[in-house]
């Protein structure tokens, strides 16, 4: 079945500092990847998404992620987070004839000052 | 910037009662998907639709939940009775197509509690 992991429920990170989550999709063939951020109260929106090509794909506000095939990963990354960067992320795939995304479980990113 | 709107943003209901959710996606996507996010986990598709037609809704639980877009444009998503269970944010979702690259954006989401 095609499945969509986040190992780390939650992260913490100084502010400043650089931050790295985790995601990882087992799929019969390689999906399309997104990452997503939601604030409190709020619904889903994109940050970055990838369909083939160049491995490192840069996103809105500053993320970035990389998409590794032979780890079946797709980490997102930011270089120096800020403390309006704390919400939940979400690492989705879709594919393999079904449209729907299929979500991770998300992280929950906690700033400390 | 065009959204997705979707109303109420907050219900709460008692078991047994029937609530309904309304989602306007935005103007020209002929794909809308409804979503169902329980607290702690990610959304899970309930419903696709591709103009007024149901593209996906093997994980509707259809004994109690029902959803249409009779005119290809907004969308209501029904339970009926409510359960204790169903308590989530069901969250609604629009693509230009139904193509699996095209960029999904959802709207605010309703969060429903049932008591």
């Amino acid at each position: 079945a095609q499945s969509v992991t986040q190992p780390d429920i939650h992260i913490t990170v100084s502010e400043g500092a650089s931050l790295e989550l985790r995601c990882n999709y087992s799929y019969g063939a390689t999906p399309y990847l997104f990452w997503y951020v939601q604030s409190p109260g709020q619904g889903l929106q994109l940050l970055l998404k990838y369909f083939s090509g160049d491995t490192l794909v840069q996103g809105i506000k500053g993320f970035e992620a990389e998409f590794k095939r032979s780890q079946s990963s797709f980490n997102l990354r930011k270089p120096s987070v800020h403390w309006s960067d704390a919400a939940e992320y979400f690492c989705a795939a879709a594919g393999g004839g079904a449209d729907g995304l299929t979500f991770g479980k998300g992280t929950h990113l906690i700033i400390q000052p | 910037e065009a959204e997705v709107a979707q109303s109420p943003r907050y219900k709460i209901t008692e078991k047994s009662q029937a609530v309904a959710f309304w989602c306007d996606p935005i103007s020209g996507h002929a794909t809308l998907y409804w979503y169902r996010q329980i607290l702690g986990q990610g959304p899970e598709l309930l419903v696709q639709f591709q103009d007024e037609s149901v593209v996906d809704d093997s994980q509707l639980p259809k004994d109690r939940f029902s959803a249409e877009r009779l005119k290809g444009v907004d969308s209501t998503l029904k339970i009926q009775p409510a359960e204790l269970g169903d308590s989530a944010m069901y969250l609604c979702a629009s693509s230009r197509d139904s193509a699996a690259q095209e960029t999904q954006y959802f709207g605010p989401g309703t969060r429903l509690l049932v008591l």
